[in-house]
């Protein structure tokens, strides 16, 4: 059972801009920790996108931005791209359950 | 470049115990920080995180299924090992072994993944 909330689905033309949301608790991302972010490209393994909140490894195109306040963390896609659609996933480590925790995923659909 | 490969049976009979071995190569598990996981997705559904072995062999596993999960390291052959026992249809997944960076902090990001090995529990 994920313990981070996020939205089952967005969509967006091409160019857009679209968020996805990340809801945890006082344990996890309330608590300070760390909110990083995933993307899943069909049939495909997960692969870093936004590490510490806000970071982009190398090679991550620079319209993907992540930020983080109080308990919740968003992912935000700037001039939305076919090859966008994915899967995207949340993640963070939570103190009560002494783990890591993953969001429930949402689906970037590019209309 | 950092890589990871899962191995394993792509069948296991309910009951059972699921053993899957995590090869990689590009870094050491001795290195201080550093740590190999697994993470399991069933199909259609979200993430879940299963385990953490440390350079240090400190060990760390989901509450829920502690109970049912053992990992261990072999730091010269470069592979981490999971067990699950009495699997059930449910643990139907496609487990995948990740790469923790050396880090001080708890809350770390998974870099790279391993493509992943589907296992199904079925009779």
């Amino acid at each position: 059972q994920s313990v981070l909330t996020q939205p089952p689905s967005v969509s967006g033309a091409p160019g857009q801009r679209v968020t996805i949301s990340c809801t945890g608790s006082s344990s996890n991302i309330g608590a300070g920790y760390d909110v990083h972010w995933y993307q899943q490209l069909p049939r495909t393994a997960p692969k870093l996108l936004i590490s510490g909140n806000s970071n982009r490894p190398s090679g991550v195109p620079d319209r993907f931005s992540g930020s983080k306040s109080g308990t919740s963390a968003s992912l935000a896609i700037t001039g939305l791209q076919a090859e966008d659609e994915a899967d995207y996933y949340c993640q963070s480590y939570d103190s009560s359950l002494s783990g890591y925790v993953f969001g429930t995923g949402t689906k970037v659909t590019v209309l | 470049q950092i890589t990871l490969k899962e191995s394993g049976p792509t069948l296991v009979k309910p009951t059972q115990t699921l053993t899957v071995t995590c090869t990689f190569s590009g870094f050491s598990l001795s290195t201080s920080g550093v740590g190999v996981g697994w993470i399991r997705q069933p199909p259609g559904k979200a993430l879940e995180w299963l385990a953490l072995i440390y350079w240090d062999d400190d060990k760390r596993y989901s509450p829920s299924l502690k109970s049912r999960l053992t990992i261990t390291k072999d730091t010269s052959k470069n592979q981490v090992v999971l067990t699950m026992t009495n699997m059930d249809p449910v643990d139907t997944a496609t487990y995948y072994c990740v790469h923790r960076p050396a880090m001080a902090a708890a809350d770390n990001w998974f870099d790279p993944w391993g493509q992943g090995t589907l296992v199904t529990v079925s009779s």
